[in-house]
């Protein structure tokens, strides 16, 4: 069973460019979400996708959008790159929402200049 | 109404030690709690989790008591290990369709051998 992969590992970018993460989801999971962890804290939800659909948002602007594919792998897109973006962005997949356990990728690191 | 509180922030234990870490919410829409583990350059990764119609749950080494009343949940760890040193988050899922984590601030485990 292939775990959640997520690419590239490190990015570097510079103030006002855009990003694009990816990440495949867990054999047989259709639930995609996307997690920011800033230095020495806890994830931060950013949103979930479910059959294509964005299905629930947390408190991150507009420029932070993302996709979900036919095959439920995902992209996270940010625009307008701030400092404050710097962060280890991460992936969970699972196998549907309610109780189901989330299994999380390794995450991209992502760096702002 | 979000916030998981975690406690301690870090803690040094002797090998063969019992550390345990606690974690309080508020919100009672949660019914889902994992604990995470993570450990440097890596994704947070599914320990053990419990559900608030259960007291306590076991799987090997690892024991979470839950005390729906008082609204906590605490993580213990039997027998630590070295291998064992990494930081700790326990998280509070939402069970509805979006299920977004809301994760503790972490505990940084050290086991000295």
């Amino acid at each position: 069973e292939t775990g959640v992969t997520q690419s590239p590992t490190h990015l570097i970018k510079t103030r006002g460019q855009q990003v694009t993460l990816r990440c495949s989801s867990q054999s047989g999971h259709n639930t995609v979400s996307w997690y920011q962890q800033a230095l020495g804290q806890g994830p931060q939800f950013i949103f979930q996708y479910y059959r294509e659909e964005e299905n629930g948002r947390g408190n991150f602007p507009p420029r932070f959008s993302g996709l979900q594919f036919p095959n439920y792998s995902s992209e996270l897109n940010v625009n307008a790159l701030e400092l404050d973006d710097s962060a280890l962005y991460l992936c969970a997949s699972s196998p549907g929402g309610g109780n189901q356990p989330q299994h999380f990728g390794d995450g991209t690191r992502l760096s702002i200049l | 109404q979000q916030q998981v509180k975690q406690s301690p922030q870090s803690l040094i234990v002797q090998k063969g030690g019992i550390p345990i870490i606690n974690c309080a919410y508020e919100n009672t829409a949660f019914d889902y709690f994992p604990w995470y583990q993570q450990f440097p350059g890596k994704g947070p990764a599914l320990l053990i989790a419990i559900r608030p119609d259960v007291s306590e749950k076991k799987e090997g080494r690892f024991t979470i008591s839950f005390n729906k009343s008082a609204k906590q949940f605490s993580l213990h760890i039997m027998d630590s290990q070295p291998g064992d040193s990494a930081t700790y988050f326990c998280a509070a899922q939402y069970g509805g369709a979006t299920n977004k984590l809301i994760f503790g601030t972490g505990t940084l485990l050290a086991v000295q051998p």
